[in-house]
């Protein structure tokens, strides 16, 4: 069985600070990763995935994230926050080997931005 | 955009209602999924539809009823619903394939039970 932990549920930062948010996951099989971001009153939006090739994975809007295999880690990283990054993060693992096709969704981690 | 649109986008009803939600995509993909979003819980999934065939179906309630009559199309007929039924009911889109099955959401259907 696929799980994900987001080992917080909010962060801060000030503005033009760094970002990290964490996630640890627990697969059978060989996962895929994602990255998802929600922004107030909209759908999700995939930032960046890992699936089983460059474990450093660059996505949009300056994100990136890596893939950890010892650690069980995919935490996501920017250097510099931007008042537009505060929104819900959500840390996404997918079992393909399994053949099962459906996302399994960390429980989200809400970024504030400060001025 | 992400090509997966939802309709309505607010929707608010009665406990004794019949209402129907709607998502649709143009972007050749073969799988379709009803998420439901509720105040601080995590995404739950409730239906999978592949090949237009329901391959996963998460212990719903039959109060929710869905219906996928071709790969674009896929609905979530209401019916007697409850207050903690209400909630941010997303759809998403995926292609399986090799190197991993993302998915792509709809902006969501806002819900609520009154």
């Amino acid at each position: 069985a696929q799980s994900v932990t987001q080992l917080d549920s909010h962060v801060s930062v000030s503005e033009g600070t760094p970002v990290l948010l964490r996630c640890n996951y627990s697969s059978s099989y060989s996962p895929s990763l994602f990255w998802y971001v929600q922004h107030p009153n909209k759908g999700l939006q995939l930032l960046l995935k890992y699936t089983s090739a460059a474990t450093l994975v660059k996505g949009i809007n300056g994100f990136e994230a890596e893939f950890k295999k010892s650690e069980t880690s995919f935490h996501l990283t920017k250097p510099s926050a931007h008042m537009s990054d505060a929104a819900e993060y959500f840390c996404v693992v997918s079992e393909v080997d399994t053949g099962r096709r459906a996302l399994t969704f960390g429980s989200g981690t809400r970024l504030q931005v400060q001025p | 955009e992400t090509g997966v649109t939802q309709t309505p986008r607010h929707l608010v009803m009665g406990m004794t209602n019949k209402k129907s939600l709607k998502c649709e995509q143009h972007l050749g993909h073969n799988a379709m999924y009803w998420y439901k979003q509720s105040a601080k819980k995590p995404l739950e999934l409730m239906f999978v539809y592949s090949l237009e065939e329901r391959v996963e179906n998460n212990s719903v309630p039959s109060r929710f009823s869905p219906e996928c009559p071709n790969s674009s199309h896929l609905f979530l007929h209401l019916h007697t619903l409850q207050p903690e039924d209400s909630a941010l009911y997303l759809c998403a889109s995926s292609l399986t394939q090799e190197g991993g099955t993302e998915a792509f959401f709809g902006q969501g259907t806002r819900l609520t039970v009154v």
